[in-house]
């Protein structure tokens, strides 16, 4: 699977829309790209993912730039529960099979009041 | 929706007791669901893949010994942390695809402290 690069940490105000980062450079032709979070003392949570086109839905939209070598994670109208550790993942697939899921560092995005 | 429970949520046991932690899928059925570790401040990192029927598959560096997985059905895998120490103390959580549902479902993890 394609490595990953994302800032480690990022704030945002509250009713703001966060924009999270993600470079993906050594990105493969058949790598979707996968957006979960993971909020404090919880199991990660899936979000959004897509393979070239942008995708939107009632968490997120995710924009994946022609090249495919980046894509930002939009949350339109952040909220204090929207703090969280935001990881991107690239991996083969667009389905949810039996392929393990290997996480990076993330960003660390918090929502200040 | 289709959700993974895990049992405990926490545990605090003295070092050398053995300590199992349940994943369950609710409402699908899964053959295969992943064990993770976490460090504070650190990212989850694979230990295992659990697969129904047969052996789990352990990622480089990870005791297969120390850490009991069994598969027995299809929505019930177990992690048993053997003679556990301090440093076994982390956040532990199961994760299960649904293949005919939507996403890849996590646990609410375990926070194993071994005192």
């Amino acid at each position: 699977d394609a490595k990953t690069t994302q800032p480690p940490s990022m704030d945002c105000a509250e009713g703001r829309a966060a924009n999270l980062p993600c470079n993906h450079s050594t990105i493969s032709g058949n790598e979707y790209v996968y957006w979960y979070r993971q909020i404090h003392s919880q199991g990660p949570q899936y979000i959004i993912h897509g393979l070239k086109n942008n995708e939107t839905n009632e968490m997120a939209s995710l924009i994946i730039t022609e090249d495919r070598k980046s894509s930002t994670l939009i949350l339109p109208h952040a909220t204090l529960r929207d703090t969280a550790v935001y990881y991107c993942i690239v991996r083969v697939g667009s389905n949810f099979g039996n392929e393990k899921l290997t996480f990076g560092t993330g960003t660390r995005l918090t929502i200040i009041p | 929706g289709a959700v993974v429970s895990q049992h405990p949520s926490w545990v605090i046991c003295k070092s050398g007791t053995s300590v199992k932690i349940e994943c369950r899928s609710l409402d699908f059925q899964a053959t295969t669901m992943f064990w993770y570790r976490q460090f504070p401040k650190q990212s989850l990192m694979l230990m295992a893949t659990s697969n129904e029927g047969s052996k789990a598959t352990y990622e480089q560096g990870v005791e297969k010994d120390k850490f009991l997985i069994n598969h027995a059905s299809l929505t019930l895998s177990t992690l048993t942390v053997t003679s556990a120490h301090p440093e076994d103390s982390s956040f532990y959580i199961c994760s299960a695809p649904d293949l005919h549902g939507q996403g890849r479902h996590f646990g609410d993890g375990t926070r194993l402290s071994i005192l």
